[in-house]
């Protein structure tokens, strides 16, 4: 079915090691997008990315790489993962061709634990 | 540096209360406006947005929300709550030009049957 999907949606890794969350839409939209959700903060956006090799930082990107080699995959690595990485991330994506008024579509979340 | 304000941080409403949820964005340019929903255990799903014209948009499930420029605020409503609108509510904003949002800390709503 089309779609985003996130892989995987549970993980729980220790201190320092590296995590990659997985990201894959299939309406080759172009802009897609990295958010946290942590209480009290709602999502608070981690990197975007506007076209394949493209990528921008958002409001948190600190300990955070992403890459963009294909339309359709946008993932996210945890270079060294610590505990306040402790979150649910989710991921987005939109189709800037349909104007400014075209809501994000959210993927199902990776809730990732940092211990 | 712009934000998006949501003042309810939890509601508790018995079914058929009425529901007003507050939101207020500190930008004085152009703006596109979302509610979006979060039932629990799922993803985010858009409720309604704003972009221009009509400042009362009506969304899916019975709710609707107002635009008051001079406010800065995009307040979502429903008249008659049920138990299955129990999620997390998040306000998110556009800015100008920008593709990116601004959400909201989030309203958590649990109804009461």
């Amino acid at each position: 079915d089309a779609g985003i999907t996130q892989s995987p949606r549970y993980k729980i890794t220790e201190t320092g090691r590296q995590v990659t969350l997985m990201c894959h839409q299939t309406w080759s939209h172009s802009y897609m997008f990295w958010y946290r959700q942590d209480l009290g903060h709602g999502l608070r956006l981690i990197y975007y990315s506007a076209a394949a090799d493209i990528t921008d930082k958002g409001e948190v990107p600190d300990g955070y790489v992403v890459s963009r080699s294909k339309t359709e995959n946008f993932p996210l690595t945890l270079e060294s993962a610590t505990r306040s990485q402790t979150s649910v991330y989710f991921c987005a994506s939109r189709d800037p061709g349909q104007g400014l008024s075209y809501e994000q579509y959210f993927g199902p979340g990776t809730r990732l634990t940092v211990t | 540096a712009q934000s998006v304000s949501q003042h309810n941080h939890h509601v508790i409403l018995s079914e058929a209360a009425s529901l007003e949820l507050g939101c207020n964005y500190s930008y004085g340019g152009t703006v596109n406006l979302f509610w979006y929903v979060q039932y629990p255990g799922q993803h985010l799903q858009l409720l309604l947005k704003y972009f221009s014209g009509d400042p009362l948009v009506k969304g899916i499930k019975g709710f609707e929300a107002e635009f008051i420029k001079s406010k800065f605020s995009f307040n979502l409503r429903k008249p008659s709550v049920q138990w299955s609108d129990t999620a997390e509510y998040f306000c998110a904003v556009g800015m100008d030009s920008s593709y990116k949002l601004i959400f909201g800390s989030g309203t958590r709503l649990l109804v009461r049957p």
